[in-house]
């Protein structure tokens, strides 16, 4: 079936970075965006970025950018996060999604299969 | 950005009653051209990710019941259970897809009264 399944909970000191990784499985890797999404405590959900699998390009929230890194391994079915810099308030669980439609729709932006979410803490 | 803002941020109602969650866009999420709103709603139990029931604002995802219904255009939304289960019980998103960065509202938590 189609899964996705993210690395386990870091705890990381102000300033630090980590690396989410999210592996793919059940179909073609290549065909959809996989985004990443937040949330953190108290708090709504939050759109991080996406990336292509196919081509590598990305594109993320502008708050994000200069600290974001989404990179992808197509040979292991896995994308991943990094953030740098981090702050308390990047404390949250971060969760890969894939796109809805293929690459090569017209349209994109809704997520159909959801990683389980990883508990990334920010904390000195 | 649009900016999504959900009503009421928490509702409670008996079982077997219908809840209704109103979201409003800042901008219309409707691409004329193919008449379709760029508009999700999601259900998130606590300890899960997030599941999406209804896209293009009114079509629901495959295995979704059909007590749940999305209905709205432009700038006006609306998610509706007809007859509340106890399974229902989680927060409640909306959100656009009309263009990047994609938003979401704050969330609406669903309770049993």
């Amino acid at each position: 079936q189609v899964q996705l399944v993210q690395s386990g909970a870091e705890v990381k000191k102000p300033g630090a970075s980590v690396k989410v990784s999210c592996k793919a499985s059940g179909y073609t890797f290549t065909d959809y965006y996989l985004h990443w999404v937040r949330l953190a405590p108290g708090q709504g959900l939050e759109w991080v970025g996406r990336i292509s699998p196919n081509s590598g390009g990305t594109d993320s929230t502008p708050q994000f950018q200069g600290r974001i890194t989404m990179t992808r391994d197509t040979s292991i079915t896995t994308a991943y996060l990094e953030l740098s810099s981090l702050r308390s308030d990047d404390t949250a669980v971060y969760y890969c999604a894939r796109d809805l439609w293929v690459l090569g729709s017209r349209w994109y932006g809704a997520f159909d299969v959801w990683g389980q979410g990883t508990m990334v803490t920010v904390s000195s | 950005d649009i900016v999504m803002t959900q009503s009421p941020d928490s509702l409670a109602v008996s079982l077997g009653e219908r809840a209704t969650i109103s979201c409003k866009s800042s901008q219309s999420v409707l691409y004329s051209a193919i008449n379709k709103n760029y508009f999700a709603w999601y259900q998130q139990k606590p300890g899960q990710p997030p599941k999406l029931l209804i896209y293009w604002a009114s079509t629901r995802e495959s295995g979704v019941p059909d007590r749940f219904s999305g209905s709205g255009s432009g700038t006006d939304f609306s998610l509706t259970i007809s007859s509340l289960q106890a399974e229902d019980v989680a927060v409640y998103y909306c959100q656009q897809y009309y263009s990047t960065p994609y938003t979401f509202g704050q969330g609406t938590k669903l309770e049993i009264k």
